[in-house]
């Protein structure tokens, strides 16, 4: 099994391209998440999906949106991008809260890194 | 007061030392109690949680909670360099998102 995947691996974009990354997983999760992560910040939630078809805000959704059209991808957009959306992007996954106990526990994809110039 | 706060470290050990790594919170919500570990340019994974108050070991590493104080420790017992790498606290409420902390870079020296 390959988990999460997310492609591309990196990209360098200059300030107003817009650019979107995909996620995979093939682990028949229902819930899938859209982090952040910067030096000194942690990691962030953007929007995350509770299944196919839906869409939340996270803590820092401005600027991004996402799509579930299908149940193993989550997509996130850039429609202008920032300099302050240079980032390392992450995806997870889970199962349905309450499946593990009521643990929600998240797989990740290695990352994909952004540069915004 | 942010609900979740870890030590960004660095911490630098040598091979073999007993390593505590620390977060608080300040939500007394909070039912679940994570460790995320994360090596460099790689996705966190998860290392263990608990649910509630107490003690929950495996192999070299220890999971603490004290709902009293609000404070969980992560313990790691014959620290190896291979332990090098970023451990993420992580939180959650009956249901709902994971709250993370900002990680505490781990070094082993050998």
């Amino acid at each position: 099994n390959a988990g999460v995947t997310q492609t591309p691996k990196f990209r360098v974009l200059k300030t107003g391209q817009s650019m979107t990354l995909l996620c995979a997983q093939d682990m028949n999760h229902e819930y899938m998440y859209w982090y952040r992560q910067d030096p000194g910040m942690g990691l962030r939630l953007i929007h995350y999906s509770v299944g196919e078809g839906t869409t939340a805000k996270g803590e820092v959704p401005d600027g991004y949106n996402v799509s579930r059209l299908k149940k193993q991808n989550f997509l996130l957009g850039l429609e202008s991008a920032a300099p302050s959306q240079t980032s390392v992007y992450f995806c997870a996954s889970s199962y349905q809260q309450g499946a593990h106990s009521g643990a929600n526990v998240l797989t990740f994809g290695a990352g994909s890194r952004l540069t915004v110039l | 007061q942010k609900e979740v706060e870890q030590d960004p470290g660095p911490l630098s050990v040598p091979e073999g030392a007993i390593v505590s790594l620390n977060c608080t919170y300040s939500n007394s919500a909070f039912q679940y109690f994570m460790w995320y570990r994360q090596y460099s340019r790689k996705g966190p994974e998860l290392l263990m949680y608990t649910y509630s108050s107490g003690n929950k070991e495996d192999g070299r590493f220890t999971a603490q909670v004290d709902k009293s104080s609000k404070y969980i420790s992560l313990f790691i017992r014959d620290s190896q360099p291979s332990d090098s790498a970023t451990y993420l606290c992580a939180m959650q409420r009956s249901q709902g998102n994971l709250i993370f902390g900002k990680g505490t870079k781990l070094s082993v020296k050998p």
